[in-house]
């Protein structure tokens, strides 16, 4: 069973850059058969999907959020990483990190952690 | 972007209740529509994939069809803990959008 698990700091100032990493388990960050996600969670935005990493690299970005975010692959950790720049209020969500086997589904997720944005 | 519309955006049903969630793509989409449960404090959990396939390990009470822009969401004889949110996404085209979600109360 593929377990995945996000952490990284609870709080972050306004302006800077929020860091979250996701270990996964069960599986590897370096399989060709699937894509490593990220997508938050507001109560007035709902669900939005911020992007994903795959192990050649490539990356593909929300464009909502394209200019200020880097999602990353460590292989030799099997984990993936998000860095959110210039946050603002924003940016205060639920971050969930999670697996899609090429086709756009999501069938693993981390059981999400809280990032709040404030000073 | 596409966006999704589910309707309604609350419920209120009793165990055993048949219980119908919409959700509406502003462009075609094909059968690239997946639903998801999503229990208070957890994280959303895929029932459903390519619009009508159910995921492995999720009840046969729940089915789900549709193609173009509109689909459904079934859950036959509601069960105690289906009472949760659901959401539509869409996998079509990126960005991967969801829906609002669908509270689904005990009445």
């Amino acid at each position: 069973q593929v377990h995945l698990q996000e952490s990284g700091p609870g709080l972050v100032k306004p302006s800077e850059t929020l860091s979250l990493t996701c270990t996964v388990s069960g599986g590897s960050v370096g399989s060709s058969s699937h894509y490593w996600n990220w997508i938050r969670q507001t109560p007035g935005k709902g669900l939005e999907w911020i992007g994903y990493a795959y192990f050649t690299g490539i990356t593909n970005y929300n464009r909502s959020l394209r200019s200020r975010v880097t999602i990353s692959i460590d292989t030799s950790k099997n984990q993936f990483s998000l860095n959110l720049e210039s946050v603002t209020a924003a940016d205060t969500a639920v971050y969930y990190c999670a697996r899609d086997s090429r086709s756009g589904n999501f069938d693993f997720w981390g059981r999400g952690t809280l990032v709040t944005v404030s000073s | 972007d596409i966006q999704m519309t589910q309707s309604p955006s609350s419920l209120s049903a009793s165990v055993g209740d048949r219980v119908t969630i919409t959700c509406r793509a502003s462009q075609r989409i094909s059968i690239l529509l997946n639903w998801y449960q999503q229990q208070p404090g957890k994280a959303p959990k895929l029932l459903i994939s390519a619009a009508s396939t159910l995921q492995s390990g999720a009840p046969s009470r729940f089915s789900g069809i549709g193609s173009g822009t509109d689909f459904t969401l079934t859950i036959n004889s509601l069960q105690p803990e289906d009472f949760a949110y659901y959401y539509c996404q869409q996998s079509y085209s990126s960005p991967w959008t969801f829906g609002q979600g669908t509270r689904v109360e005990i009445k």
